[in-house]
């Protein structure tokens, strides 16, 4: 079956410039999270879904970044007026519960 | 907050051999421990979810095993080859789905 897919896969964007991150969950899986990696670093939390309820947003480092999953599927990650320090690999992953949480392969960004 | 430490940073070793790391956690608040190895370019796979004190588990020729109380979790892989050579992540989540995950250990293994 499908797993968890994101896309763009790499995204170059000028500083001041918005990008829009995109995740596909595993069909049918009710949580979903984003979490962001930078370099040198292991993969911190930004936020978490569960349908199309956002629970917990206290990872986003500031109001630049937006989250949603508007029909508790596909969810897109919006960074407004990208900096430098946004560079990361930004990650997607989705759960049936409270169980393993599956990853996509990560969309990697570079603020230039 | 959680706080995950992962040995070694990194780790080099030749075909064959046998290696193990170590990810260490706050013992407080414990609800599960969980491994993932990451291939450059693929998705982060996972490996085990330990819950119990005391859990072994084991996957071909990786296994884990978990110690609660002094909080520390080991990964094993015997007969190290060179389709291992990945970053081992850990993570931990507290009760709530949220991981903490550590820096991870990045191994290369050598033909």
């Amino acid at each position: 079956g499908a797993g968890v897919s994101q896309s763009p896969r790499y995204k170059v964007a000028k500083r001041g410039q918005d990008v829009a991150l995109r995740c596909d969950p595993i069909s049918g899986h009710v949580s979903l999270f984003w979490y962001q990696q930078a370099l040198g670093q292991g993969p911190e939390f930004l936020t978490y879904f569960q349908n199309e309820a956002q629970l917990d947003k206290s990872g986003l480092p500031s109001d630049r970044f937006f989250a949603e999953r508007p029909e508790g599927s596909v969810s897109t990650l919006k960074i407004q007026r990208t900096q430098q320090e946004d560079s990361a690999v930004y990650l997607c992953a989705s759960s049936w519960g409270a169980d393993t949480q599956y990853f996509g392969p990560g969309t990697r960004l570079t603020v230039l | 907050i959680l706080n995950v430490e992962q040995s070694p940073q990194s780790l080099h070793v030749q075909e064959g051999d046998s290696t193990n790391f170590t990810c260490s956690f706050p013992s407080s608040n414990f609800y599960a421990l969980h491994w993932y190895r990451w291939e450059t370019a693929k998705s982060p796979e996972a490996l085990f979810v330990m819950t119990l004190n005391g859990d072994e588990k084991k996957k071909g020729r990786i296994s884990a095993t978990l110690n609660t109380k002094e909080g520390y979790s080991y990964l094993y892989i015997k007969g190290s080859q060179p389709e291992d050579s990945a970053t081992y992540l850990c993570a931990q989540n507290s009760g709530y789905s949220t991981l903490t995950f550590g820096k991870g250990t990045m191994l290369l293994v050598s033909p």
